[in-house]
């Protein structure tokens, strides 16, 4: 069954460093979505990513995040500057068409110190 | 804005047994799709059931069934046959229609303890 892939499953980073999460949707895929979920909360939107676009972001998706799918293959989540709330855990997920439900990947631990 | 509410923090059950989830959800959509999502202690999120709002009927998955009542706004999770490997986070989400995507608004989730 096909997968989305993320890299890597965990990442320690200091504090105001920049992360770049990776994630490979599944090939057919066309549309593409970043969650979080910081540890022990619910899973919670960031972005959902359409046509070489961003379609909708939620107010967690302040200007320290950008998205970008530079290849046609990888679908990436920048955080430039990170702080300690940035810690959690990071979900890319993508989805066929519209009336089937996402494939999430199996995550990125982050963890900033 | 939709919100999607899920009561219970934690249930246990008996293994074998039966055991069931609830969720609520608001919404002034007349179309839209909810699922059940299992996060086991790998923190993967995995596809239990879905269900689309303009059927009636209930959706099932071998030992997992949901009670879908639209009216209401209920969407229970029913798990029978209860399993040792079935303990994790089940979390219910609604899938807003917005933008053009899609995206999913998660209830605070219920831990299930199975006990053998």
């Amino acid at each position: 069954e096909p997968e989305v892939t993320q890299t890597p499953s965990h990442q320690v980073t200091q504090m105001g460093q920049e992360v770049i999460l990776r994630c490979v949707p599944i090939s057919n895929h066309l549309y593409f979505y970043w969650y979080r979920q910081i540890l022990g909360q619910k899973v919670e939107f960031l972005v959902s990513f359409y046509n070489n676009e961003i379609s909708e972001k939620s107010e967690i998706f302040d200007d320290q995040f950008s998205v970008e799918r530079p290849d046609g293959s990888n679908f990436t989540l920048k955080i430039r500057s990170t702080k300690l709330e940035d810690s959690a855990m990071y979900f890319c997920a993508s989805q066929g068409t519209a009336g089937y439900g996402y494939t999430f990947g199996s995550g990125t631990r982050l963890t900033v110190v | 804005a939709q919100t999607v509410t899920q009561s219970q923090p934690e249930m246990s059950v008996q293994e074998a047994e039966t055991v069931t989830l609830s969720c609520t959800y608001d919404t002034s959509e007349s179309d839209y799709y909810l699922f059940w999502y299992k996060q086991p202690p790998s923190r993967q999120m995995i596809l239990v059931i879905r269900q689309e709002a303009y059927k009636q009927q209930n959706a099932t998955e071998n030992r997992f069934s949901v009670n879908f009542q639209k009216a209401a706004k209920s969407f229970s999770l029913k798990i029978s046959d209860s399993q040792l490997g079935d303990a994790a986070m089940y979390f219910c989400a609604y899938r807003a229609l917005s933008g053009g995507t899609y995206k999913y608004i998660f209830g605070t989730g219920t831990r299930l303890k199975v006990l053998a």
